[in-house]
């Protein structure tokens, strides 16, 4: 596979419940980014997390990091029917003038 | 709060034809960055550029492609000559400390 894969590729719930991604990864990493894309719209950045950090909190967003597992999952707690999107693992291999690696994706739809 | 813009929005060449993409990154920021999405896949790098040179550059990046910052706040993507399968969403980003922001993208369509 890839570096930065996400699964599921697509996942729908019930508006209120939970979210959970996840996205894997190869090479090392400085950090690994989270991004929200509206249908054709551009891309949000939602949270960054440190290859020295586990976990991060925003909001209703938690995200795990494991390096030794090359994997992270993107939590979105209570989810609502905005939440509506794809979104992607972008991975950073350091810091300065790199490129970020982007997953495939997960499309999340939340059913009202 | 700062954001990454883009013009145009949309653009719709035909085949052969030079475009210009153009990007005001965040005014502080020194990395920047062209990406793209062709429609239902995944976004891919394109170049990177610091200090008013490539500094990186993906295979998707050939011949047909340059970039430019010609003056204090625009940064510019050209495609020389288009071809059907560059049809695509063209993000641009810059980056501060750690994070790329990006822009909302220019939809080429090319005929």
């Amino acid at each position: 596979s890839q570096q930065g894969e996400e699964d599921p590729q697509a996942l729908s719930i019930q508006e209120g419940e939970n979210a959970t991604m996840n996205c894997s990864y190869k090479t090392s990493i400085n950090n690994l980014q989270w991004y929200r894309q509206n249908s054709g719209r551009g891309l949000v950045h939602l949270i960054l997390i440190r290859s020295n950090e586990r976990e991060k909190h925003s909001g209703r967003l938690r995200v795990t990091l494991d390096t030794s597992k090359k994997s992270s999952s993107l939590l979105i707690t209570a989810s609502r029917a905005a939440d509506t999107a794809s979104y992607f693992c972008a991975a950073l291999r350091r810091i300065g003038n790199e490129k970020l690696t982007f997953g495939t994706g997960t499309r999340l739809t939340i059913i009202p | 709060e700062p954001e990454v813009t883009q013009t145009p929005s949309h653009q719709v060449t035909q085949m052969g034809q030079e475009v210009i993409l153009r990007c005001v990154p965040i005014s502080n920021h020194l990395y920047f960055y062209w990406y793209r999405q062709i429609l239902g896949q995944k976004v891919e790098f394109l170049v990177s550029f610091y200090n008013n040179e490539i500094s990186e550059k993906s295979e998707i990046f050939d011949d047909q492609f340059s970039v430019e910052r010609p003056d204090g706040s625009n940064f510019t993507l050209k495609i020389r000559s288009t071809k059907l399968e560059d049809s695509a969403m063209y993000f641009c980003a810059s980056q501060g400390e750690e994070t790329q922001y990006f822009g909302p993208g220019t939809r080429l369509l090319v005929l």
